[in-house]
C-alpha cells in the first residue's frame, strides 16, 4: 500500500528554535497539503501545492512559517522562530488533483511540542 | 457559524450497536463528501467518499448525503471494538484534491465489548 511518509514523528524543542518537518507524498501524486490539528480548532489547512507550485498558503502565519517543495518527492514545512502556540500535530496529505473520486491520503503526522 | 459542524461526542456504545454519526454544513457549493477515521496517534484514513446526494454502502458502513438539508450521516452496523476511533466528516467543492477539504472537528466513538 502506497503511503505518505512524514518525519520526524515527534519533535520537542524550545521556544525560538527552528523546526523543519518533512513529507514524502505518494509517488505520482501532484498535489500536497499541509494541515495542523489541535483539540480546539480541529484540522486546519495551512498550505498546498500543485506540481510543486504553491497554490494557497493563506492558512499559514507568514512571518514564521514557510512551506516548500524542493522536488516532487519532498515537501517541507518550517517554523522559525517556534512558539509554544505552535504545539500541535502537523499532517501532510497528497492527492492526484484531477477531479473525480480521487481523495487526499494522509501521513501519520509530526507531533510537535514547543516548550 | 463554522462551515462544517460536527458533534464532538464522546459517543459510547455497546458492541453490536448501530452507530449514527452526523455533520451539518452551510456551504451549498460542497459536492464531494467524505468520512475519515482517525485512530489515536495516526493520520486520518479515508472511509467513505460520495458525490452529491444519495446513499453509499461499503460493508458495515453506509454514508448518506442530503444536500437539501445540508446534512450528512455515517451509519455503522454491528459495531466492533475495532471501530473505536475519531470520525471526521470532510467536504469539498471540486473533488479530487483540486481544492482544500473542510473538516468537521470529529466525533470520538468508543465501542465497548
Amino acid at each position: 500500500d502506497a503511503r505518505v511518509t512524514q518525519t520526524p514523528r515527534h519533535k520537542v524543542t524550545e521556544m525560538g528554535q527552528e523546526v523543519t518537518m518533512r513529507c514524502q507524498p505518494i509517488l505520482g501524486h501532484n498535489t500536497v497539503f499541509w494541515y495542523r490539528q489541535t483539540m480546539m480548532q480541529g484540522l486546519e489547512l495551512l498550505a498546498y501545492f500543485r506540481n510543486r507550485a504553491p497554490l494557497d498558503d493563506s492558512g499559514m502565519p507568514k512571518d514564521r512559517f514557510s512551506a516548500e517543495m524542493p522536488d516532487a518527492t519532498l515537501a517541507t514545512l518550517k517554523i522559525q522562530p517556534s512558539e509554544p502556540r505552535d504545539s500541535a500535530v502537523y499532517f501532510c496529505a497528497s492527492g492526484l488533483g484531477q477531479g473525480g473520486n480521487q481523495p487526499q491520503h494522509f501521513g501519520d503526522g509530526t507531533r510537535l511540542s514547543i516548550l | 457559524q463554522k462551515e462544517v459542524e460536527q458533534d464532538p461526542g464522546p459517543l459510547s456504545v455497546p458492541e453490536g450497536a448501530i452507530v449514527s454519526l452526523n455533520c451539518t454544513y452551510s456551504n451549498s457549493a460542497f459536492q464531494y463528501f467524505m468520512w475519515y477515521r482517525q485512530y489515536s496517534r495516526k493520520g486520518p484514513e479515508l472511509l467513505m467518499y460520495t458525490y452529491s446526494s444519495g446513499n453509499k454502502e461499503d460493508g458495515r458502513f453506509t454514508a448518506q448525503v442530503d444536500k437539501s438539508s445540508k446534512y450528512i450521516s455515517l451509519f455503522i452496523r454491528d459495531s466492533q471494538p475495532s471501530d473505536s476511533a475519531t470520525y471526521l466528516c470532510a467536504m469539498e467543492v471540486y473533488g479530487g484534491s483540486q481544492g482544500n477539504l473542510i473538516f468537521g472537528k470529529g466525533t470520538k466513538l468508543s465501542v465497548k465489548p
